[in-house]
Protein backbone atom coordinates (compact mmCIF):
# COMPACT_ATOMS: atom_id res chain seq x y z
CA UNK A 1 0.00 0.00 0.00
CA UNK A 2 0.90 3.58 0.12
CA UNK A 3 3.30 5.01 1.92
CA UNK A 4 4.63 8.36 3.55
CA UNK A 5 7.48 8.56 5.65
CA UNK A 6 7.55 12.05 7.55
CA UNK A 7 11.04 12.99 9.28
CA UNK A 8 12.14 13.53 12.04
CA UNK A 9 9.39 11.87 14.32
CA UNK A 10 10.53 14.39 16.99
CA UNK A 11 12.49 17.14 17.45
CA UNK A 12 13.26 19.58 20.23
CA UNK A 13 14.74 22.98 19.39
CA UNK A 14 15.51 26.12 20.90
CA UNK A 15 13.55 29.45 20.42
CA UNK A 16 13.97 31.23 17.18
CA UNK A 17 15.48 28.61 15.20
CA UNK A 18 13.98 27.05 11.84
CA UNK A 19 13.44 23.46 11.97
CA UNK A 20 12.25 21.12 8.76
CA UNK A 21 9.71 18.44 8.08
CA UNK A 22 10.21 16.51 5.34
CA UNK A 23 7.30 14.17 4.16
CA UNK A 24 7.82 11.88 1.47
CA UNK A 25 5.85 9.49 -0.46
CA UNK A 26 7.78 6.55 -0.99
CA UNK A 27 5.61 4.39 -3.77
CA UNK A 28 3.64 6.87 -5.44
CA UNK A 29 3.33 9.89 -6.66
CA UNK A 30 1.79 13.01 -4.21
CA UNK A 31 0.57 15.84 -6.28
CA UNK A 32 -1.06 17.40 -3.52
CA UNK A 33 0.01 17.13 0.25
CA UNK A 34 -1.93 18.23 2.96
CA UNK A 35 -0.25 19.75 5.71
CA UNK A 36 -1.89 19.72 9.65
CA UNK A 37 -1.20 20.41 13.45
CA UNK A 38 -2.34 18.99 16.03
CA UNK A 39 -2.43 20.42 19.75
CA UNK A 40 -2.58 18.39 22.40
CA UNK A 41 -6.11 16.57 23.11
CA UNK A 42 -7.95 18.19 20.23
CA UNK A 43 -8.22 17.87 16.56
CA UNK A 44 -6.01 18.20 12.96
CA UNK A 45 -6.33 21.47 11.88
CA UNK A 46 -5.25 21.88 8.17
CA UNK A 47 -2.70 24.05 7.77
CA UNK A 48 -1.96 24.31 4.30
CA UNK A 49 -2.85 22.71 0.91
CA UNK A 50 0.39 22.16 -2.09
CA UNK A 51 0.67 21.27 -4.72
CA UNK A 52 3.40 19.91 -6.56
CA UNK A 53 5.37 23.31 -8.54
CA UNK A 54 3.05 25.53 -7.31
CA UNK A 55 1.88 27.85 -4.69
CA UNK A 56 0.64 26.23 -1.23
CA UNK A 57 -2.37 27.88 -0.56
CA UNK A 58 -2.71 28.58 3.29
CA UNK A 59 -6.09 28.30 5.34
CA UNK A 60 -7.14 31.19 7.15
CA UNK A 61 -5.07 32.53 10.41
CA UNK A 62 -1.79 30.53 9.47
CA UNK A 63 0.52 32.68 8.98
CA UNK A 64 2.65 31.81 5.09
CA UNK A 65 6.05 33.68 6.23
CA UNK A 66 6.12 31.19 9.31
CA UNK A 67 5.08 28.07 7.76
CA UNK A 68 6.92 28.29 4.74
CA UNK A 69 5.93 24.72 2.12
CA UNK A 70 7.60 23.09 -0.29
CA UNK A 71 6.36 20.85 -3.19
CA UNK A 72 9.11 21.09 -5.01
CA UNK A 73 8.63 17.31 -6.34
CA UNK A 74 6.17 14.70 -6.59
CA UNK A 75 7.27 13.12 -3.98
CA UNK A 76 9.04 15.11 -1.39
CA UNK A 77 7.12 17.95 0.40
CA UNK A 78 8.17 19.99 3.41
CA UNK A 79 7.55 22.09 5.96
CA UNK A 80 9.38 24.69 7.80
CA UNK A 81 8.81 26.57 10.82
CA UNK A 82 10.54 30.08 11.04
CA UNK A 83 11.71 31.22 14.06
CA UNK A 84 9.81 28.46 16.71
CA UNK A 85 8.55 30.03 19.47
CA UNK A 86 7.27 27.86 22.33
CA UNK A 87 3.46 28.27 20.93
CA UNK A 88 4.68 26.63 17.86
CA UNK A 89 5.20 23.66 19.78
CA UNK A 90 2.57 20.92 18.75
CA UNK A 91 2.36 17.37 16.18
CA UNK A 92 2.32 18.46 12.64
CA UNK A 93 1.10 15.87 10.09
CA UNK A 94 0.89 15.08 6.21
CA UNK A 95 -1.47 13.79 4.29
CA UNK A 96 -0.58 13.10 0.48
CA UNK A 97 -3.00 12.48 -1.89
CA UNK A 98 -1.88 10.29 -4.63
CA UNK A 99 -2.54 11.42 -8.09
CA UNK A 100 -5.98 12.73 -8.54
CA UNK A 101 -7.58 10.61 -6.10
CA UNK A 102 -8.32 7.50 -5.44
CA UNK A 103 -11.07 5.73 -3.65
CA UNK A 104 -10.72 4.68 -0.26
CA UNK A 105 -6.75 4.95 -0.19
CA UNK A 106 -6.21 8.57 -1.59
CA UNK A 107 -5.42 10.05 1.78
CA UNK A 108 -1.75 8.41 3.16
CA UNK A 109 -0.77 9.83 6.60
CA UNK A 110 2.85 10.51 7.65
CA UNK A 111 3.50 9.13 10.99
CA UNK A 112 3.68 12.62 12.51
CA UNK A 113 6.18 15.24 13.74
CA UNK A 114 6.08 16.07 17.46
CA UNK A 115 7.63 19.18 17.80
CA UNK A 116 8.86 21.02 21.15
CA UNK A 117 10.28 24.51 20.63
CA UNK A 118 12.53 25.33 24.40
CA UNK B 1 -19.17 25.26 4.70
CA UNK B 2 -18.13 22.51 5.62
CA UNK B 3 -18.37 20.88 9.28
CA UNK B 4 -17.90 17.57 11.48
CA UNK B 5 -19.56 17.39 14.91
CA UNK B 6 -18.72 14.71 17.14
CA UNK B 7 -20.49 14.82 19.96
CA UNK B 8 -18.83 12.40 22.01
CA UNK B 9 -15.62 13.33 23.85
CA UNK B 10 -14.88 10.13 25.76
CA UNK B 11 -16.35 7.01 25.77
CA UNK B 12 -15.88 4.15 27.86
CA UNK B 13 -17.13 0.21 26.68
CA UNK B 14 -16.59 -3.57 28.10
CA UNK B 15 -14.48 -5.64 25.71
CA UNK B 16 -16.30 -8.00 23.30
CA UNK B 17 -19.34 -5.20 23.47
CA UNK B 18 -20.34 -3.31 20.22
CA UNK B 19 -20.00 0.31 20.22
CA UNK B 20 -21.23 3.10 18.31
CA UNK B 21 -19.41 6.31 17.43
CA UNK B 22 -21.08 9.37 16.52
CA UNK B 23 -20.59 12.12 13.79
CA UNK B 24 -23.07 14.56 12.06
CA UNK B 25 -21.33 16.42 9.14
CA UNK B 26 -22.89 19.64 7.07
CA UNK B 27 -22.23 20.43 3.85
CA UNK B 28 -24.04 21.62 0.63
CA UNK B 29 -21.99 19.89 -1.97
CA UNK B 30 -24.10 17.20 -3.09
CA UNK B 31 -20.80 15.01 -3.77
CA UNK B 32 -19.12 14.53 -0.77
CA UNK B 33 -16.92 11.39 1.08
CA UNK B 34 -17.05 10.23 4.81
CA UNK B 35 -13.96 9.05 6.16
CA UNK B 36 -13.13 7.45 9.63
CA UNK B 37 -9.45 6.96 11.24
CA UNK B 38 -7.85 6.08 14.03
CA UNK B 39 -5.56 7.73 15.99
CA UNK B 40 -3.66 5.72 19.21
CA UNK B 41 -1.04 7.77 20.99
CA UNK B 42 1.75 7.12 18.77
CA UNK B 43 0.04 9.45 16.89
CA UNK B 44 0.04 8.03 14.09
CA UNK B 45 -3.56 8.69 11.82
CA UNK B 46 -5.18 5.05 10.44
CA UNK B 47 -7.36 5.11 7.85
CA UNK B 48 -10.64 2.75 8.65
CA UNK B 49 -13.49 2.94 6.54
CA UNK B 50 -14.88 5.47 3.91
CA UNK B 51 -18.20 6.47 3.01
CA UNK B 52 -19.36 7.92 -0.37
CA UNK B 53 -22.43 10.28 -0.95
CA UNK B 54 -23.56 8.50 -3.64
CA UNK B 55 -23.12 4.61 -1.83
CA UNK B 56 -25.82 2.97 -2.16
CA UNK B 57 -24.94 0.38 0.98
CA UNK B 58 -23.18 1.43 4.38
CA UNK B 59 -19.57 0.64 3.78
CA UNK B 60 -17.85 -2.31 6.09
CA UNK B 61 -14.36 -3.28 6.77
CA UNK B 62 -14.00 -6.36 9.09
CA UNK B 63 -15.42 -5.61 12.44
CA UNK B 64 -15.71 -1.78 11.85
CA UNK B 65 -19.22 -0.45 9.85
CA UNK B 66 -20.18 2.74 8.78
CA UNK B 67 -23.95 3.71 9.46
CA UNK B 68 -24.91 6.41 6.58
CA UNK B 69 -27.84 7.98 7.39
CA UNK B 70 -28.01 10.57 4.58
CA UNK B 71 -31.41 12.23 5.27
CA UNK B 72 -30.04 12.74 8.64
CA UNK B 73 -26.45 13.74 7.69
CA UNK B 74 -24.81 11.40 10.09
CA UNK B 75 -22.20 8.86 9.53
CA UNK B 76 -21.52 6.66 13.29
CA UNK B 77 -19.10 4.47 13.13
CA UNK B 78 -19.93 0.49 14.47
CA UNK B 79 -17.12 -1.29 15.81
CA UNK B 80 -18.25 -4.69 16.69
CA UNK B 81 -16.71 -7.34 19.13
CA UNK B 82 -14.52 -4.46 20.78
CA UNK B 83 -10.91 -5.38 21.82
CA UNK B 84 -8.34 -3.91 24.24
CA UNK B 85 -6.38 -2.76 21.30
CA UNK B 86 -9.51 -0.29 20.12
CA UNK B 87 -8.37 2.16 23.15
CA UNK B 88 -7.52 5.32 20.82
CA UNK B 89 -8.94 8.68 19.83
CA UNK B 90 -11.51 8.45 16.69
CA UNK B 91 -11.88 10.81 14.06
CA UNK B 92 -14.41 11.42 11.86
CA UNK B 93 -13.49 13.39 8.59
CA UNK B 94 -14.96 14.87 5.68
CA UNK B 95 -14.29 15.61 2.06
CA UNK B 96 -16.21 18.23 -0.08
CA UNK B 97 -16.22 17.18 -3.99
CA UNK B 98 -15.67 14.24 -6.04
CA UNK B 99 -13.19 11.34 -5.24
CA UNK B 100 -11.45 12.24 -8.04
CA UNK B 101 -10.99 16.07 -6.61
CA UNK B 102 -8.10 17.04 -4.84
CA UNK B 103 -10.04 18.51 -1.99
CA UNK B 104 -8.99 18.82 1.34
CA UNK B 105 -10.26 16.61 4.43
CA UNK B 106 -11.41 18.36 7.70
CA UNK B 107 -11.84 16.51 10.78
CA UNK B 108 -14.21 16.84 13.81
CA UNK B 109 -13.20 17.26 17.44
CA UNK B 110 -12.43 13.21 17.94
CA UNK B 111 -14.04 10.95 20.36
CA UNK B 112 -11.22 8.80 22.78
CA UNK B 113 -12.58 5.50 23.12
CA UNK B 114 -11.59 3.18 26.16
CA UNK B 115 -12.08 -0.44 26.29
CA UNK B 116 -12.41 -1.98 29.55
CA UNK B 117 -10.92 -5.30 30.14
Amino acid sequence: GAVVSQHPSRVICKSGTSVKIECRSLDFQATTMFWYRQFPKQSLMLMATSNEGSKATYEQGVEKDKFLINHASLTLSTLTVTSAHPEDSSFYICSALQGRGHRYYGYTFGSGTRLTVV
Amino acid sequence: AQKITQTQPGMFVQEKEAVTLDCTYDTSDPSYGLFWYKQPSSGEMIFLIYQGSYDQQNATEGRYSLNFQKARKSANLVISASQLGDSAMYFCAMREGQESSASKIIFGSGTRLSIRP
